[in-house]
């Protein structure tokens, strides 16, 4: 199966801080990935849709400058989450979609875990 | 209403019984049907994928769709303890990000 990394796997700052989160497509080329966030119990919501070279597309109520999206390579896409508060912890995690044969599939990473003090 | 609709659970079952996962869903312009696994703090694995009405199988995993009820299912046969997870069901135009059911928990007691 495709793999999609995530780095770091866990982060912890302090409010009013940024901090960024790269999702990596390691085996497949990835014009498009995806950025979800997962709170505790609950399923996962879209926040973004990364286009390879292209802005990224928000879902409504997502705050554009808040979580800045960077899609710069085939293989990489990075969630800048700038000016951190308590609010923004959760799970992100990003996917890839892959197209094999005209069958699009997302595969996602491994997740990483955002706690804002 | 949500477009994909999943009881939340928890869904409790016995080592080697049979588990019965359903999601309904609302839009019809929906035509991939997948079944994701989520262990905790792990991002969800992909575990089926379904396109047209009917059955798929892999393994213990069977997926059934049925796009005249709009209804998708998942069955687990002979479950195990590590199959204890949270299920996933999703739903695709094909032309945007995936439309996700609330999840499902599972756990399956030795």
């Amino acid at each position: 199966g495709a793999v999609v990394s995530q780095h770091p796997s866990w982060v912890i700052c302090k409010s009013g801080t940024s901090v960024k989160i790269e999702c990596r497509s390691l085996d497949f080329q990835a014009t498009t990935m995806f950025w979800y966030r997962q709170f505790p119990k609950q399923s996962l919501m879209l926040m973004a849709t990364s286009n390879e070279g292209s802005k990224a597309t928000y879902e409504q109520g997502v705050e554009k400058d808040k979580f800045l999206i960077n899609h710069a390579s085939l293989t990489l896409s990075t969630l800048t989450v700038t000016s951190a508060h308590p609010e923004d912890s959760s799970f992100y995690i990003c996917s890839a979609k892959r197209t094999v044969m005209s069958t699009d599939t997302q595969y996602f990473g491994p997740g990483t875990r955002l706690t804002v003090l | 209403q949500k477009e994909v609709e999943q009881d939340p659970g928890p869904l409790s079952v016995p080592e080697g019984a049979i588990v019965s996962l359903n999601c309904t869903y609302s839009n019809s312009a929906f035509q991939y049907f997948m079944w994701y696994r989520q262990y905790s703090r792990k991002g969800p694995e992909l575990l089926m994928y379904t396109y047209s009405s009917g059955n798929k199988e892999d393994g213990r995993f069977t997926a059934q769709v049925d796009k005249s009820s709009k209804y998708i299912s998942l069955f687990i046969r002979d479950s195990q303890p590590s199959d204890s997870a949270t299920y996933l069901c999703a739903s695709d135009t094909g032309r945007r990000a995936l439309t996700f059911g609330s999840g499902t928990r599972l756990q399956v007691q030795p």
